[in-house]
């Protein structure tokens, strides 16, 4: 697609239940990236993707949290048994390749799904 | 580890003012810099970045901003902000062979007319 789609936008849950946030990153990018922002602070890592490889999980807050992307394009974000804190919004960002993607390759991030437990 | 601090959550300036933009980094290594923009109900996007070709960087809409080892430094700055430059802007860095980009808190900027 033309950019980086993250769906839903806004998600209102209850506590306990698990939710799943989608990424559809730009056609062909290699590199995808999963950041969680608080209100008030900048976006903080949870993980990233080469291809459908997992390189670095260590940003995922506990066991609760897992991501996948197992055909190399889409990716799913998902929190069991939510908890209030769990409340963020969650970023998506994908750069072209994986060589330093930070370094040499812009990323580019999505709008955000808005993430609510109550 | 990486970090960067950003100086002052709300800076508020006047239209056709300077615009300055504070931060500091703190790195192990000679780090990769970058500031982000988030304006509202967009994502965050590319200002500009340091890779250690040249430490005064050019970025979009009229920003730059200079590295400065001495003093730890990655400061934004424009000339004469306009209305459409209020936003949120991040300083990030990296190190060399390290993937994950680490953000600042942001500092939100105001343009008074």
């Amino acid at each position: 697609g033309a950019g980086v789609s993250q769906s839903p936008r806004y998600k209102v849950t209850k506590r306990g239940q698990d939710v799943a946030l989608r990424c559809d990153p730009i056609s062909g990018h290699v590199s995808l990236y999963w950041y969680r922002q608080a209100l008030g602070q900048g976006p903080e890592f949870l993980t990233y993707f080469n291809y459908e490889a997992q390189q670095d999980k260590s940003g995922l807050p506990n066991d609760r949290f897992s991501a996948e992307r197992p055909e190399g394009s889409i990716s799913t974000l998902t929190i069991q048994r939510t908890e209030q804190r769990d409340s963020a919004m969650y970023r998506c960002a994908s750069s072209l390749a994986s060589d330093r993607p930070g370094v040499g390759n812009t990323i580019y991030f999505g709008e955000g799904s808005w993430l609510t437990v109550v | 580890a990486q970090s960067v601090t950003q100086l002052g959550s709300h800076v508020s300036v006047s239209e056709g003012a300077l615009v300055l933009l504070r931060c500091n980094y703190s790195s192990s290594v000679p780090p990769y810099l970058f500031w982000y923009v988030q304006y509202p109900n967009q994502g965050l996007q590319l200002l500009l970045k340091y890779t250690s070709a040249a430490t005064l960087v050019k970025g979009i809409n009229g920003f730059e901003a200079e590295f400065k080892k001495s003093e730890t430094s990655f400061h934004l700055t424009k000339p004469s902000a306009h209305m459409s430059d209020a936003a949120e802007y991040f300083c990030a860095v990296t190190k060399n062979r390290d993937d994950k980009i680490i953000f600042g808190k942001g500092t939100r900027l105001h343009i008074l007319p």
